[in-house]
């Protein structure tokens, strides 16, 4: 069963414009946490932000900010005042524990593009 | 400045040949992870080592293998490549703090069977 799904796999938004991008989750275990990678067309992951499943309040850095709604189990990534160097690959992830071990669960991935 | 990184940026092998793709990081990290990258499904879990000479298989093993014999050094071995086995090839570090859960990623590899 698909753990991470992210149904949007291109996005396009105007620069400084906000772009919303989707992830879903599925995990019967009441702690987990979030993640945000971003990868450019240079191919290293880049961390963008994390979320606890316990955190109260929604995690935000700089110009990204993860609505998490736990009941929904959704977690999209926020990216206000788009910026040309914010085109790239972005993959949500979840925490898991398998076996003992923290592992990362992957979505497919959501291609942005910021036009001009 | 954390820094994973990884012997190839792209690398080219013909059907058969034996494959090693290295992974050094050098912040220390106890647990070190290789994932394949493919379109369309993100990032899959090959091996991971949470500690030298140890090694646990992830979601997709079949065909590869790993060799930790440092601590800061990760080994994915293809023993016999295969077409089907082309892909980006990334590896990652992580600390095993209580709550480090970030994983530290390596540029990635480009691998093409032929």
């Amino acid at each position: 069963a698909q753990k991470i799904t992210q149904t949007q796999p291109g996005m396009f938004v105007q620069e400084k414009e906000a772009v919303t991008l989707d992830c879903t989750y599925d995990t019967s275990d009441p702690s987990y946490g979030l993640f945000w990678y971003k990868q450019p067309s240079s191919g290293e992951m880049i961390f963008l932000i994390y979320q606890g499943s316990y955190d109260q309040q929604n995690a935000t850095e700089g110009r990204y900010s993860l609505n998490f709604q736990k009941a929904r189990k959704s977690a999209n990534l926020v990216i206000s005042a788009s910026q040309l160097g914010d085109s790239a690959m972005y993959f949500c992830a979840m925490r898991e524990l398998r076996g003992g071990y923290n592992k990362l669960i992957f979505g497919a991935g959501t291609r942005l593009a910021v036009h001009p | 400045d954390v820094k994973v990184t990884q012997s190839s940026r792209y690398l080219v092998k013909r059907t058969g040949e034996k494959v090693f793709l290295e992974c050094v990081q050098d912040m220390d990290h106890e647990n070190m992870f290789w994932y394949r990258q493919d379109p369309g499904l993100g990032l899959r879990l090959i091996y991971f080592s949470y500690d030298v000479k140890m090694k646990e298989k992830g979601d997709i093993p079949e065909g590869y293998s790993v060799s930790r014999e440092k601590k800061e050094r990760f080994s994915l071995i293809l023993e016999s490549a295969s077409t089907n086995q082309t892909s980006m090839y990334l590896c990652a570090s992580s600390s095993q703090g209580a709550n480090s859960y970030e994983q530290y990623f390596g540029p990635g590899t480009r691998l093409t069977v032929t």
